[in-house]
């Protein structure tokens, strides 16, 4: 069994500001762990994963998550938030027992202030 | 065209009408899934193909019938609808139905039922 929380259905930031969306995950097996971005009217797209090896994974945008096992964490982190930053953020969570299917959160709407 | 296409982007049907929602991607995918992404609620899987058979089945209603014709190409087929079916659907593709493989998501369909 698996499952994803993302903390926060809404997060607001202003411009330049540090973006932190919270992840955490539970998995019965080594995790698989992913981050989308949903822009208003399309479908999602991929940030980054994170599957083995280096525990801090660098994304499109300028974002980057970290796995932290030991917290059951995948936080997304971007230094400097952008107007353009503004979107649906999913974590999702699979693992070699579930084969395709990927858990989903419950996503975290960003807000960026001018 | 490139990436995972659905047509049409904006469908109105009454509860009578028979459609069809037609997905495509153009990325050498095996597997192909269909998503429900309602207002307010989490992103539900509704069916997976892996090699154009279908390995996933969540519980959803008759009134949705996929068709996997080939590894490409993906149809939800829609009859009887209720108005709680409205919902953005979302097409998504992966290299492999295996859990380190990201999805790769089309536009979605945005469905309203009345």
């Amino acid at each position: 069994a698996q499952s994803v929380t993302q903390l926060g259905s809404h997060v607001s930031v202003s411009e330049g500001a540090l973006v932190l969306l919270r992840c955490n995950y539970s998995s019965s097996v080594p995790p698989y762990l992913f981050w989308y971005v949903q822009y208003p009217n399309q479908g999602l797209q991929l940030l980054l994963k994170y599957t083995t090896g280096a525990t801090l994974v660098k994304g499109i945008n300028g974002f980057e998550a970290e796995f932290k096992k030991s917290e059951t964490s995948f936080h997304l982190t971007k230094p400097s938030a952008h107007m353009s930053d503004a979107a649906e953020y999913f974590c999702a969570v699979s693992g070699t027992g579930n084969a395709g299917k990927s858990t989903f959160g419950d996503g975290t709407t960003l807000t960026v202030k001018p | 065209e490139t990436g995972v296409t659905q047509t049409p982007r904006h469908l109105v049907m009454g509860m009578t009408n028979k459609k069809s929602l037609k997905c495509e991607q153009h990325l050498g995918h095996n597997a192909m899934y269909w998503y429900k992404q309602s207002a307010k609620k989490p992103l539900e899987l509704m069916f997976v193909y892996s090699l154009e058979e279908r390995v996933e089945n969540n519980s959803v209603p008759s009134r949705f019938s996929p068709e996997c014709p080939n590894s490409s190409h993906l149809f939800l087929h829609l009859h009887t609808l209720q108005p709680e079916d409205s919902a953005l659907y979302l097409c998504a593709s992966s290299l492999a139905w295996e859990g380190a493989s990201e999805q790769y998501f089309g536009p979605g369909t945005r469905l309203t039922v009345t």
